[in-house]
């Protein structure tokens, strides 16, 4: 049974700390993309890679995250520096894209909780 | 403009009532994909369907169920003899045409009493 894994799965920080996030997409996989979820805004996009070129990062604050695909089967976040306003649960997803398909079917991992304190 | 909105906040029922999951969207697209997700208590959200534009054929899986209606714009969700582990946050998503973005609804939070 094929899933996307991240880790860590909890991390807890103090403000101004850099935070990497991981992410392994599952083998095949050409598509991968960074959300954010907050109760107060939901699930937001920060990132969409395509064979590991970034083509949107419009949703990420551009000064402290960087997000990146070092090979097919590695996906990193950054945060640097880390603010209490970034807490949040940080998913990545896969999906195979192809003009076959039409939209890419998007498979979640579990998530990564990080409180900045 | 692309929405989806389900308007249902909170449902709450007992255990092995049937409850249906509403999930109504707005798009120009002739070309568009909607998709079901689940988020139990435990965080991780999984994947349950995805139907496209062309394909207005009712879904059956187990005890779940989708309705597809293009004339209302709707794909609702219903869960038949609902169980305690089916308590989760249900969320409908529209992609249109290739685009690779979802657009969320805002979820349902679903609880089922045993």
């Amino acid at each position: 049974d094929a899933r996307v894994t991240q880790t860590p799965r909890h991390k807890v920080t103090e403000m101004g700390q850099e935070v990497t996030m991981r992410c392994q997409p599952i083998l095949g996989h050409n598509t991968v993309f960074w959300y954010r979820q907050t109760m107060m805004q939901g699930l937001e996009l920060l990132a969409y890679f395509r064979n590991r070129a970034p083509l949107d990062d419009s949703g990420m604050p551009k000064d402290r995250f960087s997000a990146e695909m070092p090979d097919a089967t590695l996906a990193t976040l950054k945060i640097q520096p880390s603010e209490p306003r970034d807490s949040a649960v940080y998913f990545c997803a896969s999906g195979l894209d192809s003009w076959l398909a039409g939209s890419t079917t998007q498979y979640f991992g579990p998530g990564t909780r990080l409180t900045v304190l | 403009a692309q929405k989806v909105t389900q308007a249902q906040t909170e449902i709450s029922v007992v255990e092995k009532e049937d409850v249906t999951l509403d999930c109504v969207y707005e798009t120009r697209d002739t070309t568009y994909y909607l998709f079901w997700y689940k988020q139990p208590p435990s965080g991780e959200l999984v994947f349950l369907i995805r139907r496209n534009s062309f394909d207005e054929q009712n879904e059956i899986s187990g005890r779940y169920s989708w309705n597809f209606q293009k004339s209302t714009s709707s794909f609702n969700f219903t869960i038949t003899a609902s169980q305690v582990v089916d308590s989760a946050v249900y969320f409908c998503a529209l992609s249109e045409g290739s685009n690779y973005q979802l657009i969320w609804g805002a979820g349902t939070k679903l609880i089922i009493k045993p």
